[in-house]
């Protein structure tokens, strides 16, 4: 099974709000990932986490807040976003990090800030 | 030079023609490569991991040429369902144990009836 979920599937949200986004996998993957994908552009990785810690964060603003509670769940906590940080937001695992395995990618939250 | 380059599309292709998609890389130590599909408003999936002895599955076949840092995907016989944006990722340690997957800005492929 190479499933990965995400939810919700859509979220709207103000500026001053604050929202989680989750995503789970159970193929005992320990490499999770956070991707931004803009309409027609490639995913943009925002952080991976490796063994249930941080390990790479690509200079994401604060307002986004990563945290992975177990190896098979990873949250995404959102705070006093901007519209401009409307997207798509997927989520992938991979088997480990190092070792560039495949990535499996969750359905995505599409995400829009009023 | 871009770090996956791919060629820029979009591809109009009918039923039953044979499709090549280019990609090059700059990162000359990058380790591992693939090919994802991805729908309309949909995730990327996973396609071909793409090896240097060059692999098939069925209509489709993925070629790396390591010293002209080049990745191909062919596919052959095209169907209505392989519409879809093609994405090149090639994946390159980013520090320390740390690897990052880069991708191709991807080509549109269209298949017309």
């Amino acid at each position: 099974d190479t499933e990965v979920t995400q939810t919700p599937k859509h979220l709207v949200m103000g500026m001053t709000n604050k929202k989680s986004l989750k995503c789970e996998q159970h193929m005992g993957h320990r490499a999770m990932y956070w991707y931004k994908q803009k309409a027609k552009k490639p995913p943009e990785l925002m952080f991976v986490y490796s063994y249930e810690k941080l390990s790479i964060n690509e200079s994401v603003p604060s307002r986004f807040s990563p945290e992975c509670p177990n190896s098979s769940l990873l949250n995404l906590h959102l705070h006093a976003l901007q519209p401009e940080d409307s997207a798509l937001y997927l989520c992938a695992s991979s088997r480990q990090v190092p070792d560039p395995y495949e990535q499996y990618f969750g359905p995505g939250t599409r995400l829009t800030v009023t | 030079r871009k770090e996956v380059e791919q060629d820029p599309g979009p591809f109009n292709v009918p039923e039953g023609a044979t499709v090549a998609f280019n990609c090059t890389y700059s990162n000359s130590a990058s380790q591992s490569f693939f090919w994802y599909r991805q729908d309309c408003r949909k995730e990327p999936k996973l396609l071909m991991s793409v090896y240097s002895s060059g692999n098939e599955d069925g209509r489709f076949t993925a070629q790396l040429n390591r010293a002209s840092q080049y990745i191909s995907l062919l596919i052959r016989d095209s169907k209505l369902s392989d519409s879809a944006t093609y994405l090149c990722v090639v994946t390159a340690n980013s520090g320390g144990s740390n690897y990052k997957l880069t991708f191709g800005k991807g080509t549109l492929l269209t298949v017309n009836p």
